[in-house]
């Protein structure tokens, strides 16, 4: 069965400092990964996805992640964060042809002033 | 673009009482939704998939006469909470894939269910 590791609970990074949040996957074959923001009291939005191809792959509000098949890790980046970015952060995997998405426990970034 | 819609957004609750909560694809069909479940500050658990014009496929764990899924149409899912307990209460998300397929999921802005 398929499942997504996010190893960080909660990360506080000062506004500026790069970011990174951790994501190992699960899966038999090639995985469709994604990774997800949900600010407080917002739906979930999608911040980037990865099928196939290049294996570092640009989203939106500047953030970027890298499949990495040999670690299974797709592992979310941002070089300078903002106070905006604050928010939890779901990666997640999706099953086959089914559209199925499994989440991730999630990562809570704070930003510190 | 395309957009889930879903109603209520929040809705309180007696214990005992059933309640209904409907999630709608705006402007494109979807013949598959998804229904999560979120506690607080914890991670989306996929409850069921919902078929249009067949049985709701529940993941384990999740009781089926508990969570009652209705694919009625192309473009309208509903899932009742029966008989809610206080246990109950949490943060139900739907999502719908768009009509080209593939894994992107289109998310439903979520109904908030307190069950006093």
């Amino acid at each position: 069965a398929q499942s997504v590791t996010q190893p960080d609970i909660h990360i506080t990074v000062s506004e500026g400092a790069s970011l990174e949040l951790r994501c190992n996957y699960s899966y038999g074959a090639t995985p469709y990964l994604f990774w997800y923001v949900q600010s407080p009291g917002q739906g979930l939005q999608l911040l980037l996805k990865y099928f196939s191809g290049d294996t570092l792959v640009q989203g939106i509000k500047g953030f970027e992640a890298e499949f990495k098949r040999s670690q299974s890790s797709f592992n979310l980046r941002k070089p300078s964060v903002h106070w905006s970015d604050a928010a939890e952060y779901f990666c997640a995997v999706g099953e086959g042809s089914a559209s199925k998405i499994i989440f991730g426990s999630g990562t809570r970034l704070s930003i510190r002033p | 673009g395309a957009v889930v819609s879903q109603h209520p957004s929040r809705v309180i609750c007696k214990s005992g009482t059933s309640v209904k909560i409907e999630c709608r694809s705006l402007d494109f069909q979807a013949t598959t939704m998804f229904w999560y479940r979120q506690f607080p500050k914890k991670s989306l658990m996929l409850m069921a998939t919902s078929n249009e014009g067949s049985k709701a496929t529940y993941e384990q764990g999740v009781e089926k006469d508990k969570f009652l899924i209705n694919h009625a149409s192309l473009t309208l899912s509903t899932l009742t909470v029966t008989s809610a307990h206080p246990e109950d209460s949490s943060f139900y998300i739907c999502s719908a894939p768009p009509p080209s397929g593939g894994q992107t999921q289109y998310f439903g802005p979520g109904t908030r269910l307190l069950v006093l």
